[in-house]
C-alpha cells in the first residue's frame, strides 16, 4: 500500500539535544512538507521541498533543519536552538505542478500519522 | 496576507443532527484552491475535498456536502445525519503559492 510513514510515534528530547524525525513516502510524490501543530491550533509550515536537493523555509523554520537527499525521504531535525519544541509534527507529500501562466497549482497534500515530541 | 478563519472553535451535536462547519478565507490571488481535512483523535489528517476557485459548483459525497461561494469568500462544509464517528477536528485550508494556510480548526463532537 502506498502511503507516508513517520517515526517514531513519540520522541523525547533532553535539554540541548538535537533530535531527528523521520518521514518516508512511497507515493512517488515530488513535494514534501513538515508542519507543526500545537494544542488547539492549526498547522504551521516549518519547511517544504518541491524537488530533491532543494528545500525552502516555511513560516516557523527557526530552530529546525531538513535535508532532501532522496525523493522518498524528508527528515526533520529539531535543534537545541528550538526553545519550545513540544508539539505534534506532521509530514505531508504531494505531486508537484509547476507554476503556469502566473498561477500556482496546489495539488492535494497527504499526511503521515505524526510524531509527538516531548521535552524531558 | 492570506488568511483562513474558522470561527467555530467547538460544536456539539446529537447523533443524526445536521451540522455545518464554516470557513471564510481572504486572498488576493485570482486562482486558488481550498481544502477540507478531518483529524480524528489518532492525529493523522485525512483529506476530504479539494476545490479550485473556478469551480463554484456545490459538491455532495454521501453525507458530506460543500458550499463554495466566491461572493462571500466562504467554503462551508455540512454533515447530514451526523454519526459518532464524525467526531474529530476539521480543518479548512487555502493554497498560497505552493503552500497551504490552515484555519484553526473546528472540533466537532457528536454524542449518541
Amino acid at each position: 500500500d502506498g502511503g507516508i510513514t513517520q517515526s517514531p510515534k513519540y520522541l523525547f528530547r533532553k535539554e540541548g539535544q538535537n533530535v531527528t524525525l523521520s518521514c518516508e513516502q512511497n507515493l512517488n510524490h515530488d513535494a514534501m512538507y513538515w508542519y507543526r501543530q500545537d494544542p488547539g491550533q492549526g498547522l504551521r509550515l516549518i519547511y517544504y521541498s518541491q524537488i530533491v536537493n532543494d528545500f525552502q523555509k516555511g513560516d516557523i523554520a527557526e530552530g529546525y533543519s531538513v535535508s532532501r537527499e532522496k525523493k522518498e525521504s524528508f527528515p526533520l531535525t529539531v535543534t537545541s536552538a528550538q526553545k519550545n519544541p513540544t508539539a505534534f509534527y506532521l509530514c505531508a507529500s504531494s505531486r508537484f505542478s509547476p507554476r503556469l501562466a502566473g498561477a500556482y497549482p496546489q495539488e492535494t497534500q497527504y499526511f503521515g500519522p505524526g510524531t509527538r515530541l516531548l521535552v524531558l | 496576507a492570506q488568511k483562513v478563519t474558522q470561527a467555530q472553535t467547538e460544536i456539539s451535536v446529537v447523533e443524526k443532527e445536521d451540522v455545518t462547519l464554516d470557513c471564510v478565507y481572504e486572498t488576493r490571488d485570482t486562482t486558488y484552491y481550498l481544502f477540507w481535512y478531518k483529524q480524528p483523535p489518532s492525529g493523522e489528517l485525512v483529506f476530504l475535498i479539494r476545490r479550485n476557485s473556478f469551480d463554484e459548483q456545490n459538491e455532495i459525497s454521501g453525507r458530506y456536502s460543500w458550499n463554495f461561494q466566491k461572493s462571500t469568500s466562504s467554503f462551508n462544509f455540512t454533515i447530514t445525519a451526523s454519526q459518532v464517528v464524525d467526531s474529530a477536528v476539521y480543518f479548512c485550508a487555502l493554497s498560497e503559492r505552493g503552500k497551504l494556510i490552515f484555519g484553526q480548526g473546528t472540533e466537532l463532537s457528536v454524542k449518541p
